[in-house]
């Protein structure tokens, strides 16, 4: 089971570029990484998946080195509204074992 | 199109009861999730329903279950209930098995009381 590790907390302010990034050392040949967002008294919000090297949608861009052991959450210039908790999920489907990490509080100030 | 929805949002039980709780998925999923969620140990994996049959389950002990109806509603059930077990509990569908590589959508959760 891939332990993940992730910064408690990060702060940062309007129109700047957050980074977080995730530790699994030991990540296994088929474990996927998945990103969530959760904001309070709401269920987690899926933000990014990826396997390697880097992916981008319209919120996120999600960067997988080749050895898979970090990857790291590019959220570009955040807003207020971006206060959030994130959560690092590494694991695979057909034996699920999944590790979520313990979570980022990121706070964006104006 | 209706996100998933949770009942009851709240509720509160003493020790040594039992507990059912609720999921409905987003219309057209057919996988459910359960997840607990707490202060001290963060986002667990309780178990996956697929077309009704449970594909795998996280490290809980046995006083945790589930099952999965035909119209792919879920419902969990806690079994003599213990302080630990206050947390909250989070449901998340997807259209297929595997919630990984599937995208997950959760509901609001609902949060559990025991005293």
């Amino acid at each position: 089971l891939a332990k993940t590790t992730q910064p408690i907390s990060m702060d940062s302010y309007e129109g700047q570029e957050v980074n977080i990034t995730c530790s699994h050392n030991n990540i296994a040949t088929n474990d996927y990484i998945t990103w969530y967002q959760q904001f309070p008294s709401q269920g987690p919000r899926f933000i990014i998946q990826g396997y390697k090297t880097k992916v981008t949608n319209e919120v996120a861009s999600l960067f997988i080195p080749a050895d898979r052991k970090s990857s790291t959450l590019s959220l570009p210039r955040v807003s207020l509204s971006d206060t959030a908790v994130y959560y690092c999920l590494v694991g695979r489907s057909n034996d699920y074992k999944l590790s979520f990490g313990a979570g980022t509080t990121v706070t964006v100030r104006a | 199109k209706a996100g998933v929805t949770q009942t009851p949002r709240y509720l509160i039980k003493t020790r040594g009861q039992q507990v059912t709780l609720s999921c409905s998925p987003i219309s057209g999923h057919r996988s459910v999730s359960w997840y607990q969620q707490t202060p001290g140990q963060g986002l667990q994996f309780l178990f996956e329903y697929f077309s009704e049959t449970q594909r795998n389950k996280g490290n809980f002990p046995g006083r945790f279950s589930g099952r999965q109806f035909s119209n792919s509603r879920s419902e969990m059930n806690v079994s003599t209930l213990e302080l630990g077990d206050s947390a909250l509990y989070l449901c998340a569908s997807s259209l297929e098995a595997g919630a990984i590589q599937e995208t997950q959508y959760f509901g609001p959760g609902t949060r559990l009381l025991v005293l």
